[in-house]
């Protein structure tokens, strides 16, 4: 069985600053996709970005990349230029590749990031 | 608009008294899901369901119900709610080829008392 383990249950960041949230995963399988998803008080859930493990390439969406490293199951977010509106809780989630199957995404705990003037 | 609906919204009753959460998504889908989300535990997997008349458990399935006569539903019911079931629960979507992307819900947060 996957998990997905966050151990920043809490983290500050300052405007403008940047942050980095931490993800480990532990897994046999060799394919497979990870994903941040944010919630913010509307709890709504919003991917932000993904990565698949077969692409060497860090994932980047505007202010937000990501740190792959397959061989040390860890993932995790970076966000640059913080803004206020990042304020959310942070969750990193993995699926297995084979999405004709039942994959589900596992989910880690989450990190709540808040973002200070 | 692509999207996953869920109603209600919010909900408070008591123990014992049978309810259902819908699920409706517009986007044709094969795969849906329901997932719970507990403090300090993320989101689990309730119920899925892979297609029309084909649902299985998740890690967490114990006293809920699921139903997929349509491709576009798929209800969430609790026939005996109990306190240890107020959450917040997220319907998600999404289709079995492709990159494995599920499309959310608004949740529903329920409160049994």
């Amino acid at each position: 069985a996957q998990t997905v383990t966050q151990s920043q249950p809490e983290m500050s960041v300052q405007e403008a600053e940047t942050v980095t949230l931490s993800c480990t995963y532990d897994t046999s399988e060799s394919n497979y996709y990870l994903f941040w998803y944010k919630q913010p008080p509307s709890r709504q859930m919003i991917l932000v970005i993904r990565q698949e493990a077969y692409k060497q390439q860090n994932a980047t969406e505007n202010r937000f990349s990501v740190n792959f490293q397959k061989a040390a199951k860890s993932f995790s977010l970076k966000i640059s230029d913080s803004q206020l509106g990042d304020t959310a809780m942070y969750f990193c989630a993995f699926t297995r590749l084979n999405t004709g199957t039942a994959s589900k995404l596992t989910f880690g705990t989450g990190t709540r990031l808040q973002v200070t003037l | 608009e692509a999207q996953v609906t869920q109603n209600p919204r919010y909900l408070i009753t008591v123990t014992g008294k049978k309810l259902t959460v819908t699920c409706s998504q517009n986007m044709n889908h094969e795969y849906m899901s329901w997932y719970r989300q507990d403090p300090g535990l993320g989101l689990r997997q309730i119920y899925y369901s892979m297609n029309v008349e084909a649902t299985d458990k998740g890690d967490v399935p114990e006293g809920y119900k699921v139903s997929r006569k349509e491709k576009r539903n798929f209800p969430l019911i609790l026939e005996s709610p109990s306190p240890n079931q107020t959450s917040l629960y997220f319907c998600a979507s999404r289709p079995l080829t492709g990159y494995a992307i599920q499309y959310f819900g608004p949740g529903t947060r329920l409160t049994v008392t």
